[in-house]
Formats: structure tokens, sequence, C-alpha cells
């Protein structure tokens, strides 16, 4: 089983709101990974989670606040969002980093609206 | 340092014609090199993967890429394209334990 599982599909939220969006895994895989990306682009990479510690920050605004409560699970949570934070977002796992030639497993995503 | 760089933003087929999408890398490390493909508001799906093993590795839906270091290239092919085919398709490389770095991708269209 390859499948990484992302709720919610879409989400429409305000400017005020606090939201979080959910990414799971059970493939036994100890790194996590939030990426971003905006419509015809590849995506970005935000936060990299390597055994429930955050490993890499790719200098994101503190409004973006990533969470990893247990090997299967990581969560990024949302507070004040701006417009241009619209955008797909998208969880990946892999293996664990520091293993070479490691392959990422992308979840379908969630569709983020900022009003 | 590694980098990616895809020779086509937009590549156009017939259905039933071969398709081929170029991928030029540079890597400091022996490189994994990978292609996905995401279709239209979807997530990334692993086409397939080189890791120093054969040089013409084989992937899921009749795609397959050839690994020849001597030109830095990763392009993938496909004997026949299909409707199906049609999405946005990433070329990536990891080199040592650096994150993906992602192609800026194709566009594949098929006409029928």
């Amino acid at each position: 089983d390859t499948e990484v599982t992302q709720t919610p599909k879409h989400l429409v939220m305000g400017m005020t709101n606090k939201k979080s969006l959910k990414c799971e895994q059970h493939m036994g895989h100890r790194a996590m990974y939030w990426y971003k990306q905006k419509a015809k682009k590849p995506p970005e990479l935000m936060f990299v989670y390597s055994y429930e510690k955050l490993s890499i920050n790719e200098s994101v605004p503190s409004r973006f606040s990533p969470e990893c409560p247990n090997s299967s699970l990581l969560n990024l949570h949302l507070h004040a969002l701006q417009p241009e934070d619209s955008a797909l977002y998208l969880c990946a796992s892999s293996l664990g980093q520091g293993l070479p030639k490691e392959t990422q497993y992308f979840g379908p995503g969630t569709r983020l609206l900022v009003l | 340092a590694q980098s990616v760089t895809q020779l086509d933003s937009h590549v156009s087929v017939s259905e039933g014609t071969p398709v081929l999408l170029r991928c030029n890398y540079s890597s400091s490390y022996s490189p994994s090199l990978f292609w996905y493909v995401q279709h239209p508001n979807k997530g990334l799906q692993l086409l397939l993967k080189y890791t120093s093993a054969a040089t013409l590795v084989k992937g899921i839906n009749g795609f397959e890429a050839e690994f020849k270091k001597s030109e830095t290239s990763f392009h993938l092919t496909k004997p026949s394209a299909h409707m199906s085919d049609a999405a946005e398709y990433f070329c990536v490389v990891l080199g040592g334990n650096t994150p993906l770095v992602f192609g800026k991708g194709t566009r594949l269209s098929v006409i029928a």
C-alpha cells in the first residue's frame, strides 16, 4: 500500500479563520513533507519532518504551523492566511531522511481558497 | 547542488503516436531521478525512478526513461499516446540527502 491520504479535499476560509489540514500514511514511513503548489507551477517544499522532528523549514511564514503528533500523522495549522496563500497543499512521505535513493509518495492534496 | 531542466513547457501529440518529454539534470552526486505525473486537480503519482541500477527504467502505463550520464539526460518516452496520458509531467532529481528538486513541468496534450 503506497497511499497517503489528505483531508479535507477542499477548504475555503476567511483571513481571520483558523483551520487545519491533515495527512496520514500507514506505510511505516518516518519522513513526511508539506508542499505548496500554485497553479501551473511545480510543488515548493515547505516543511520536512524526520522521525517526528522538524528537520527543514523553508522560511515559511509563521501563519503556517506544522505538527507531527506521531509517525503516521502530519498536520498543517493555518491562521490569519492571506489570499495569496490560496494553492494546492500536498503532503508526501518517504522511508526516512538520511536514506539515499528513497522515493516520496504524494497524497491527492487539499485545495485551499482564502477569501 | 542539484538542478533539473525540462526542455519543453508544452508538448502536443496525436493519439497513438510516440511521446517524448525531455529532461536534463545537474547533480554533484550520483543522482536519483524520478518522473511524476499530475492529472488536473490531482496529486502527484510516481511514474518511474532511476536509482543507479539499470539505465533503462520501465514505469507504469507503458512509460519508460533512459538515464544517459554522458548527456546528463533522463528523457521520458512512450510508444503510443493515449488520451488519458494528457497531464502535467515533472522530472525530479534527488541527490545525497537533499529534498527533491523539481523541474518546471511539461504539459502533455493528446489530440484525438
